[in-house]
């Protein structure tokens, strides 16, 4: 079944190190996303690519990092520069116009 | 900063009544619109989405879109117990790509 696989579920970090979470995608999709979500809040776009090798900045970009050497994989690394870091991070994907497809979700904590 | 904005409930219907769930976007370039039910700790999934003017409609729910209102609804018939979720609305614009903007979601609860 094609679909978007986000890993882990679950991750812990101390404040201070980076961490990069995973997100492939086998639907042949163009565009790939990646959203954070705060308790109690909507989705905030971190950073997008329309293509492979190329990326755009969201509104919330500051303290992160992502690549997209490959059209299946969209990594995102959040970095000791992020101030608040801990959320909740959904990758998704599209083509053309079509609607969003979300992974399940990397729940990030940092203590 | 293209905004989004839904009513943050809690919206709360008895068991077989309609739910109707509104947003408002500020874009009037905005093409595309969404409808997505996010249940609790989990990743938003679609319910509907609607292009143009007018209404459609998918089994229980309808979408209803007026862009000249900058407007769009979601009404869910015969609501059940399991519709309980929050309810997001997205909308994309064409800029650099295809661009999703998300409001804050409606937290809706169906008593039985």
């Amino acid at each position: 079944d094609g679909g978007i696989t986000q890993s882990p579920k679950y991750l812990f970090r101390k404040e201070g190190q980076n961490v990069t979470l995973s997100c492939e995608q086998n639907l042949n999709h163009d565009a790939m996303y990646w959203y954070r979500q705060d308790p109690g809040q909507g989705l905030r776009l971190i950073y997008y690519s329309q293509i492979v090798n190329d990326f755009q900045k969201g509104d919330i970009a500051e303290g992160y990092s992502v690549s997209r050497e490959k059209k299946e994989s969209f990594p995102l690394t959040v970095t000791s520069a992020q101030k608040n870091p801990t959320a909740f991070y959904l990758c998704a994907s599209s083509i053309a116009s079509s609607p969003l497809h979300f992974g399940n979700g990397t729940r990030l904590t940092v203590t | 900063q293209k905004e989004v904005e839904q009513n943050s409930g809690p919206l709360s219907v008895p068991e077989g009544a309609i739910a109707s769930l509104n947003c408002t976007y500020s874009d009037r370039g905005s093409q595309s619109f969404f409808w997505y039910r996010q249940y609790s700790g989990k990743s938003p999934e679609l319910i509907m989405f609607i292009y143009s003017n007018g209404d459609k409609e998918d089994g229980r729910f309808t979408a209803q879109l007026n862009k000249a209102s900058q407007y769009v609804s979601l009404l869910i018939r015969d609501s059940q117990p399991s519709d309980s979720a929050t309810y997001l609305c997205a909308v994309s614009t064409w800029v650099t790509g295809n661009q999703f903007y998300f409001g804050t979601g409606t937290s809706l609860t169906v008593i039985p």
